[in-house]
């Protein structure tokens, strides 16, 4: 079965970091592209960013919201995907959840697993 | 960045009723939109890819249609499992922006 488990959320002052981490399993994580997305309360989905696998360098995509601010990375050794959020505001308080992505290409890059979310809170 | 609309943003309906969503874009995103249901403290939950593919699993009263800029969802006989949200993704070029909602209630 395909699950996703994030963790790592938390009360954080506005201008704090915070680390969120994502673990994989029952599929190959190393092969997918993974996504992290966020939901304010009450509100709706933001798409925040993207790792890409091996074979495409690693590279990433961000949200014009969290570029420079947020980093996500991986492990593929562990199956984990990590999302470090720097300089956070209190905007950035949000349900934050990980999601697999289908494939590589822009056809297949929609989300068909997600976690459960993890929740984040910038507050003084 | 490609923005998405939803229409309506909220709908009240029986069970038994067919249902229709429609998500817009601002720009031609050929067929690389997603349909996902959410319901209240769950993560979303893909239901349709490529604006007509159903996801496995997925119940067949689900169905997608479009192309382009204009896409619809359609629940063919709503049940009680389907009152949720609905959010239709772009996944044609980043950031691949959602679109704000269509919450379906319970009439």
């Amino acid at each position: 079965e395909v699950q996703l488990v994030e963790s790592g959320g938390g009360l954080v002052q506005p201008g704090g970091s915070l680390r969120l981490s994502c673990v994989a399993s029952g599929f190959t994580f190393s092969d997918h592209y993974m996504d992290w997305v966020r939901q304010a309360p009450g509100k709706g989905l933001e798409w925040v960013g993207r790792s890409r696998n091996k074979a495409n360098s690693y590279t990433t995509e961000y949200a014009a919201s969290v570029k420079g601010r947020f980093t996500t990375s991986r492990d593929d050794s562990k199956n984990l995907l990590y999302l470090q959020m720097n300089s956070l505001k209190t905007e950035d308080t949000a349900v934050y959840y990980c999601a697999r992505v289908r494939g590589s290409g822009y056809v297949l890059s929609f989300l068909d697993c997600w976690g459960q979310g993890t929740l984040v809170t910038v507050s003084s | 960045d490609i923005q998405l609309t939803q229409s309506p943003s909220f709908l009240s309906a029986s069970v038994g009723d067919r249902v229709t969503v429609t998500c817009r874009a601002g720009q031609g995103i050929s067929n690389s939109l997603a349909w996902y249901q959410q319901k209240p403290g769950k993560a979303p939950k893909l239901l349709i890819y490529t604006a007509s593919t159903l996801q496995s699993g997925v119940p067949s009263r689900f169905s997608g249609s479009g192309s382009g800029t204009e896409f619809t969802l359609t629940i063919s006989s709503l049940q009680p499992e389907d009152f949720a949200t609905y959010y239709c993704q772009q996944h044609n070029a980043y950031p691949f922006t959602f679109g704000p909602g269509t919450k379906v209630d319970i009439k």
